[in-house]
């Protein structure tokens, strides 16, 4: 059973381009949330999705960011015009339905804007 | 959200137990102290979680004070592998915050 799976794990842009961060969550798992990761800082909350709805987005700047996890595919975690201020770790990860199920992380996604 | 507090930073020689603290007086009759671990460049990993009563698991043991105002996790016997970011995270929804850890250094 394979893991949480992020790709690219590294990601170069410049400023003003977008960046697509993917995330498969577990087999089974049908919650999945998005983590930004600032260097030498803990993790931040951006938001949580399930399939086809956003549950929870209180951590998502409120311009250029969003996500969607669709019916079929992975979770897409989109930056538009990126700015240098957005270089960070992003991480995903993905539960079972309800209740305080353990959260699975991926590897995470490096993103460096130049 | 229930506010945490954790050292900084904490040291331990190998194989000697560990004892890592978090202050969480704010939290909540609802929520559970869930503890994850960062091992440098990786994403977070589950280590144990706890409501009232003390628990046991492979990795780690988590005890829970009466007042559920702080809690202790527990490595009975470090590695070196066991070195990496501590979180503390008081949780009941599905948005977990994290704090900034402590930091634990296993030296040989």
């Amino acid at each position: 059973n394979a893991g949480v799976m992020q790709n690219p794990r590294h990601l170069v842009r410049r400023r003003g381009q977008e960046a697509r961060l993917r995330c498969s969550p577990m087999k089974g798992h049908s919650h999945v949330y998005w983590y930004r990761q600032l260097p030498e800082e803990g993790l931040k909350f951006m938001v949580y999705l399930q399939k086809e709805n956003i549950i929870d987005e209180s951590g998502m700047p409120k311009e250029r960011f969003s996500a969607e996890f669709p019916k079929e595919g992975p979770s897409i975690l989109r930056i538009q015009q990126v700015v240098r201020g957005d270089s960070a770790a992003y991480f995903c990860a993905s539960s079972q339905p309800a209740g305080l199920n353990e959260q699975f992380f991926g590897p995470g996604t490096r993103l460096t804007v130049l | 959200d229930a506010k945490t507090t954790q050292p900084n930073s904490m040291e331990s020689n190998e194989e000697e137990p560990v004892h890592l603290p978090c202050n969480h007086s704010t939290i909540s009759g609802t929520d559970y102290i869930h503890w994850y671990r960062q091992l440098p460049s990786q994403g977070p990993e589950y280590v144990i979680h706890g409501l009232t009563s003390n628990v046991n698991n492979r990795m780690a043991s988590l005890a829970i004070a009466e007042d559920r105002k702080s809690s202790t996790l527990i490595l009975h016997r470090a590695t070196l592998r066991d070195a990496a970011v501590y979180y503390c995270i008081p949780y009941n929804n599905n948005d977990m915050r994290f704090g900034a850890g402590t930091r634990l250094t296993v030296k040989p």
